[in-house]
C-alpha cells in the first residue's frame, strides 16, 4: 500500500493568487513527479525529481515551480494562478533502487481558479 | 508523437463477464515498461499491473491478466469476472529510455462501466 498525500485534495481559488499544492510520501522514495490531468484526459508528466536538490521540466510546459529539499516532501507552487491552470494534479513517487520502479500514486488535488 | 494508443473511449460490461481494455505502443526502445492502473471517479490512480519488455510471461495479478504481443506492439489488459467495483477509468503507461523526460507515457484511457 503506498503512503502518498496531497494537500488540499480540493481548491477553489481566485486568478493572480499564490498557491502551493503539498505532496508527501513516507517511502524513503527517491524520486518525485508531478502530473497534470485534465477532465478526463491522460496525465502529462510535468515535473521530476531524482532526489533531494534535484528537479527536471517534464514534457509538458508549465508555469508552475517546484522544490526538493527533503527527500519525503516535493510541493508545488504557483506564482499566480490562472482560470487555464484549472486542472487535477497528481503527485507519484518511485524508488530507483527497485528493479522495477512502479510509481505509486498520491490521491489528487483538484484545482479550479476563477 | 503519441506513444501509447487506447481505442476504446468507453465500454459497456455485464457484471461477471470479462473484460479486453486494448493498448498499444510505440517505442524505438528494446528495453521498456507497460502499466496499467485504474483512476475510480475519486481520482486517485491505483496501480494493477506491470509487464516487463523482457518478460517472457504474461503478468497477473489476481483478477488481472495482461496480453502481451510484443511483436504487435499490444500490452491489452484482461479482468476476469467483472465487478461493479470495476467500473472506472483505466490508463495504459509505458516507461522507456527514449530520451525524454523521465516519467510515465500514458494514453488517454478507456471509461469502463459495468453493468448489474
Amino acid at each position: 500500500e503506498a503512503d502518498i498525500y496531497q494537500t488540499p485534495r480540493y481548491l477553489v481559488i481566485g486568478t493572480g493568487k499564490k498557491i502551493t499544492l503539498e505532496c508527501s510520501q513516507t517511502m524513503g522514495h527517491d524520486k518525485m513527479y508531478w502530473y497534470q490531468q485534465d477532465p478526463g484526459m491522460e496525465l502529462h508528466l510535468i515535473h521530476y525529481s531524482y532526489g533531494v536538490n534535484s528537479t527536471e521540466k517534464g514534457d509538458l510546459s508549465s508555469e508552475s515551480t517546484v522544490s526538493r529539499i527533503r527527500t519525503e516532501h516535493f510541493p508545488l507552487t504557483l506564482e499566480s494562478a490562472r482560470p487555464s491552470h484549472t486542472s487535477q494534479y497528481l503527485c507519484a513517487s518511485s524508488a530507483i533502487r527497485e528493479v522495477r520502479e512502479t510509481q505509486y500514486f498520491g490521491p489528487g488535488t483538484r484545482l479550479l481558479v476563477l | 508523437a503519441q506513444k501509447i494508443t487506447q481505442t476504446q473511449p468507453g465500454m459497456f460490461v455485464q457484471e461477471k463477464e470479462a473484460v479486453t481494455l486494448d493498448c498499444t505502443y510505440d517505442t524505438s526502445d528494446q528495453s521498456y515498461g507497460l502499466f496499467w492502473y485504474k483512476q475510480p471517479s475519486s481520482g486517485e490512480m491505483i496501480f494493477l499491473i506491470y509487464q516487463g519488455s523482457y518478460d517472457e510471461q504474461n503478468a497477473t495479478e489476481g483478477r488481472y491478466s495482461l496480453n502481451f504481443q510484443k511483436a504487435r506492439k499490444s500490452a491489452n489488459l484482461v479482468i476476469s469476472a467483472s465487478q461493479l467495483g470495476d467500473s472506472a477509468m483505466y490508463f495504459c503507461a509505458m516507461e522507456d529510455s527514449g530520451g525524454g523526460a523521465d516519467g510515465l507515457t500514458f494514453g488517454k484511457g478507456t471509461h469502463l462501466i459495468i453493468q448489474p
